[in-house]
C-alpha cells in the first residue's frame, strides 16, 4: 500500500529556507505514471498548490511561489524534497506531499502532512 | 488566472439529507479536470471525484459529481455522520496549473 511520509523541522526562523522531504514507500517515486509534489494549507484556511516534479526530473511550480521554491527527487532514496527559501510568517502552514495524476490533475495519495511554523 | 468559488462557505445538514455543493470556475475548465476533496480536522485531504464525474478508488456511492465548462457540483445523495468535513473543488490546466478553491464546510 503506497504511503507518503512528510518531515523536517517543526520552526523555521524568517529569511531561512525552509527544507523538506516526503519518503515514499509501496511504490516508485520514479514510476513514469504521476507527478509527485507539495501542497500548502496555512492554519484555519485553504489549500494551495506549491509545485510537482514528474520522473524526468521536469517541475511544474506556482507562479506565486516560483522564484523562492525548488523541488527535486532521489531515486534512490524514493524521496521527494523541497526547500523555499527566504520564507516569512505568511509561509507557515501544513505542508503535504501528494502524488497527482499527470493528466486529469488530480491528488490520488496524500501524506498526512507536517506543520511548519515560521518564527523568530 | 483562474478562480474557483464554491458555494455556500458553510451548509447547516442533518444525516439523511441530500447535500448540494456547487463549484463556479472563472473561466472553463481545462478538459473537465476538476476535482474534489473531502478533510475532517487534522486530516489530509481526500480525493473523492476526479474529471468531474468519476468516482475515485474508495470514495463511497452516495458521492457524486456533475458538470462542465464553468458549473460543476458534488452531490452527497443520503448524508451519513461521516461526512461532516471541509469539501474543496480544485481544477487543473489552467494558470497556476492547479487551484482550489476556499471550500464548503458542511455542519
Amino acid at each position: 500500500q503506497l504511503q507518503l511520509q512528510e518531515s523536517g523541522p517543526g520552526l523555521v526562523k524568517p529569511s531561512e529556507t525552509l527544507s523538506l522531504t516526503c519518503t515514499v514507500s509501496g511504490g516508485s517515486i520514479s514510476s513514469n505514471v504521476y507527478y509527485w509534489g507539495w501542497i500548502r494549507q496555512p492554519p484555519a484556511k485553504g489549500l494551495e498548490w506549491i509545485g510537482n516534479i514528474d520522473y524526468s526530473g521536469r517541475t511544474n511550480y506556482n507562479p506565486s511561489l516560483q522564484s523562492r521554491v525548488t523541488i527535486s527527487v532521489d531515486t534512490s532514496k524514493n524521496m521527494l524534497s523541497m526547500d523555499l527559501n527566504s520564507v516569512t510568517a505568511a509561509d507557515t502552514a501544513v505542508y503535504y506531499c501528494a502524488r497527482t495524476h499527470p493528466l486529469t490533475g488530480e491528488s490520488n495519495a496524500w501524506g498526512q502532512g507536517t506543520l511548519v511554523t515560521v518564527s523568530s | 488566472e483562474i478562480v474557483l468559488t464554491q458555494t455556500p462557505g458553510t451548509l447547516s445538514v442533518s444525516p439523511g439529507e441530500r447535500v448540494t455543493l456547487s463549484c463556479r470556475a472563472s473561466q472553463s475548465v481545462t478538459r473537465n479536470n476538476l476535482a474534489w476533496y473531502q478533510q475532517k480536522p487534522g486530516q489530509a485531504p481526500r480525493l473523492l471525484i476526479y474529471g468531474a464525474s468519476g468516482r475515485a478508488s474508495g470514495s463511497p456511492d452516495r458521492f457524486s459529481g456533475s458538470g462542465s465548462g464553468t458549473d460543476f457540483t458534488l452531490t452527497i445523495s443520503r448524508l451519513e455522520p461521516e461526512d461532516f468535513a471541509v469539501y474543496y473543488c480544485q481544477q487543473y490546466g489552467s494558470s497556476p496549473l492547479y487551484t482550489f478553491g476556499q471550500g464548503t464546510r458542511l455542519e
